[in-house]
Parts: C-alpha cells; structure tokens; sequence
C-alpha cells in the first residue's frame, strides 16, 4: 500500500538545540516529495519540493534531504517561531494526476 | 501577488443543509486540488481538475461530495446534504502544472455540522 510516515508525531526542542524530522515513504516511482510547515489555523506554507535521491535543499535554519526511501528535514539552532506543524507529502507513479499524499505530520515546539 | 483565496473562511451549518464552498486559484495557475483536513487526521485529497481535462474525482468520499471549476478558474465544492463526519477544514490549492508543480495552498474554509 502506498503510504508516508512521519516521526516522530511530536518533538519539543530547546531553542538552539538542533534535531532531525523523519518521512519515510513507500510509493512506487518517486516524482517529487514535497515539505510544508503549517501553523495553527493557516493553510500548508510551502518549504520544498525534492525529487531525486541526494539531492539537498536548504532555507535559513531548515534543510531537507532524500533518499530513495525517506527524507529528513534537518532544523538546526531552532528558534520558537519554528514552531508548527511540518508535514511531508509524495508525487508518485505514472498517472496524469498531481495529487499529494500527505504524512500525519510532526508537530515542533521549541521553547526559549 | 495574490494567493489562492477560500471563502467562506468559516462555515456552520445544520446536518442536512447544502453547503458550497469557493476557492479562486493564483492566477495563471491552470491545476488546481481540494483537500479534507479533519482533527487528528493528515490532508486527505478529494478532487483535482487541470485545464479541460476530465478531472480526478478518486478522492471524493461520497456522491454527496462534488466540485465544478468554470473557465479554468474559481472553483466550488458542494455537498449536499451534510453529515457530522464532514466537519472537517477544506483546503484548496493551486499549481502551475498538475504532474509535477509545487502546489500552493489557501488558507481553508472551516466547516461545523452541527
């Protein structure tokens, strides 16, 4: 079954102390895998798209990376306004059809 | 520029009523997606419509649930006859390109069924 996991569901971080957040996926034939931050009551913000294994993509304190199962979104010397909820999502297979699949989400919270 | 907009940003309705729900998309966008985030849940896609073609309706839970996009642009979903289970957070996005662009989000339309 074509499914995204996120973990962990939940993380709480001390400002400055830098930490990974996991999406694991299994899809079959990857086109793109998209990150998004949403805080509460808003709308998914688009963060990055990524769409072949090593590539890197790097924004202020947030940087992604993939591999052909998983990607990371690494957040290093967070700062509270990091806060929110990250959630992952996946392009796949050989339909003409763009839909995203999307994790559950991990929801960050760093504390001064 | 401009975002994709939602509207109403807010709506309480009775079980049983109609309810119509409006997205206009960036402009120039030509795809265009709705999806259902309900509390605890992930973003569940319901419907996704590029250009002229027939749009991909494999996400939408009922026959109550429906969605029509005029001229390329604003769209509306409708349901009809609405259940508790449909409170939820509509949210609509919009992409240059339906198999590979990034996709921009609105802000959501907040749906109570009372």
């Amino acid at each position: 079954e074509d499914q995204v996991t996120q973990s962990p569901e939940a993380l709480r971080l001390q400002e400055g102390e830098s930490s990974s957040l996991n999406c694991s996926y299994t899809v079959s034939g990857l086109r793109g895998l998209f990150w998004y931050r949403q805080d509460p009551g808003k709308g998914p913000e688009f963060l990055f798209t990524l769409y072949s294994a090593g590539e890197e993509k790097e924004k202020e304190r947030l940087k992604a990376t993939l591999t052909k199962k998983e990607s990371f979104l690494h957040i290093t010397a967070p700062k509270p306004e990091d806060s929110a909820t990250y959630l992952c999502a996946v392009q796949f297979g050989s339909s003409n059809t763009g839909k995203l699949i999307f994790g559950q989400g991990t929801t960050l919270q760093v504390k001064p | 520029g401009a975002g994709v907009s939602q509207s109403p940003s807010n709506k309480v309705t009775e079980k049983g009523k109609d309810v119509e729900l409006r997205c206009d998309p960036i402009s120039g966008h030509t795809a265009l997606y709705w999806y259902r985030q309900s509390l605890g849940q992930g973003l569940e896609f319901l419907i996704y419509f590029q250009g002229n073609s027939a749009p991909d309706k494999s996400g939408l839970p009922s026959d109550r649930f429906s969605a029509e996009r005029t001229g390329g642009s604003v769209s509306t979903l409708t349901i009809q006859r609405t259940q508790q289970e449909d409170s939820a957070v509509y949210l609509c996005a919009s992409s240059f390109s339906g198999t590979a662009g990034t996709q921009y989000f609105g802000p959501g339309t907040r749906l109570l069924v009372l």
